[in-house]
């Protein structure tokens, strides 16, 4: 399998816990990309990568929200001291560059906090 | 404020009946637009995009969506309906500027029946 990988796919936690998010994406791609949805809405930009460089971040990544991507493939999303308000689904993408390249989703990961 | 609009929620049709998911967009410049289908629970599949040129565009699973400038639409299209393009259709739009994310639409629900 060739394309973006998620993991884990389902991650129930309590309020308070920290939970950590990975993404593996298309080889060789540059660009890497995080999102958010919740039921009944699309997705939302959180934040993206090329290479290894945070180049944007949303004003929805507060500051308990931080990702990375150390070397420049595959990327980290940690989230601290978890809200009820984090359960979402947690969306990786991926695209060679940037402009119109097609970007290409993760099967994404589910968060509920309980 | 960069958008896009998906006006209808819910989108049915009959089985082999031709079908439109409409979407409008508002950004600044020349946009890139995309169409995304997610299935229950899973990521997002790219279906196409319009970048320049013929304002039809052909994609996936016999997709189509037509750019309007004038109208700032990019409606989905499908001459023939089948019961399994029922899905959730997101329109996206990456406004013309190297390392822009996508901005989606809220969905439309399209529901085939037989």
């Amino acid at each position: 399998d060739t394309g973006v990988s998620q993991d884990p796919r389902h991650k129930i936690t309590k309020r308070g816990q920290n939970v950590t998010f990975r993404c593996d994406p298309i080889s060789e791609h540059n660009r890497l990309y995080w999102y958010r949805q919740t039921l009944g809405q699309g997705p939302e930009f959180l934040t993206y990568f090329q290479n290894e460089a945070q180049l944007e971040k949303s004003r929805l990544l507060s500051d308990r929200f931080s990702a990375e991507r150390p070397k420049g493939s595959f990327s980290t999303l940690e989230i601290q001291r978890t809200e009820q308000g984090d359960s979402a689904m947690y969306l990786c993408a991926s695209s060679p560059t940037g402009g119109g390249d097609t970007i290409y989703f993760g099967e994404g990961s589910w968060l509920t906090v309980v | 404020a960069q958008s896009v609009a998906q006006p209808e929620d819910q989108v049915n049709v009959a089985e082999g009946n031709p079908l439109t998911v409409k979407c409008t967009y508002s950004v600044s410049g020349n946009p890139y637009l995309f169409w995304y289908v997610q299935y229950p629970n899973r990521g997002l599949q790219f279906l196409l995009k319009y970048i320049t040129g013929d304002n039809l565009v052909k994609g996936s699973y016999g997709f189509e969506a037509e750019f309007n400038k004038s109208q700032t639409s990019f409606h989905l299209k499908k001459p023939s309906a089948l019961v399994s393009d029922s899905a959730l259709y997101f329109c996206a739009v990456s406004p013309n500027q190297a390392g822009t994310a996508l901005i989606f639409g809220k969905g439309t629900t399209l529901s085939v029946s037989s």
